[in-house]
């Protein structure tokens, strides 16, 4: 048990389906963060939250939606995806986002999430 | 964009031999994690280093951080089959004018160990 909390563990979806993945933290730190980690691909961030504030966005397509209700959830919703989105997604949380030292990142276990 | 390369992507070594993953970047770094992932698992936080020039040790693991503060390694001693998973190294660039919360991983240096 790391403090970050992931569920589902396993999603399985067709493309037309609307799902949602579950981040709960319980180390009151005031960042979250998902990432996503493919066979082909280092970890790439997604988006960041700092007290419930959407902070950063990579360029994800319109298809994954945050939400942030407040500092210790995260939602990642799911809708009309792409067999490509298959992945495995991993939130994490850190103490804060910019400062040095406060940035070290507690991953959940993840949701190994796969779209027919 | 910003990258942080890490090197070898495989590493395949007998239980006893050493192991040295390396990273490297084209922009100095704020600072330097290391992170382990086991086979199915998630990424676990081993360490982190600030100081240019900075050495830091955990038992069989020597982390070192360059001078010029854009090159990490990590050195493991004697491996044992437990080491085995994915090592990450992660760096924060020290003037991104964007997010200066992100953490720039590298791709990850896979360890397998032969009992």
């Amino acid at each position: 048990e790391t403090g970050v909390t992931q569920t589902p563990r396993h999603l399985v979806m067709g493309m037309t389906n609307k799902k949602s993945l579950k981040c709960e933290q319980h180390l009151g730190h005031n960042a979250m963060y998902w990432y996503k980690q493919s066979a082909k691909k280092p970890l790439e961030l997604m988006f960041v939250y700092s007290l419930e504030e959407r902070v950063e966005n990579n360029s994800v397509p319109s298809r994954f939606s945050p939400e942030c209700p407040n500092s210790s959830h995260l939602f990642l919703h799911l809708h009309t995806l792409q067999p490509e989105d298959s992945a495995l997604y991993l939130c994490a949380s850190s103490q804060e986002v910019w400062v040095s030292g406060a940035n070290v990142l507690t991953f959940g276990a993840g949701s190994r999430l796969t779209v027919l | 964009g910003q990258q942080v390369m890490q090197i070898p992507q495989y590493q395949h070594v007998q239980e006893g031999e050493d192991f040295t993953t390396y990273c490297n970047s084209s922009t100095t770094l704020s600072n330097i994690q290391w992170y382990k992932q086991r086979p199915g698992g998630h990424p676990v936080f081993l360490i982190q280093l600030v100081k240019s020039g900075e050495v830091k040790k955990q038992k069989r693991l020597t982390f070192q951080f360059g001078e010029a503060k854009k090159n990490s390694s990590l050195h493991i001693t004697a491996t044992q089959t437990t080491d085995v998973g994915t090592y990450f190294c992660a760096g924060r660039i020290l003037s991104y004018g964007g997010s200066q919360g992100n953490l720039i991983f590298g791709k990850g240096t896979k360890l397998s160990v032969k009992p």
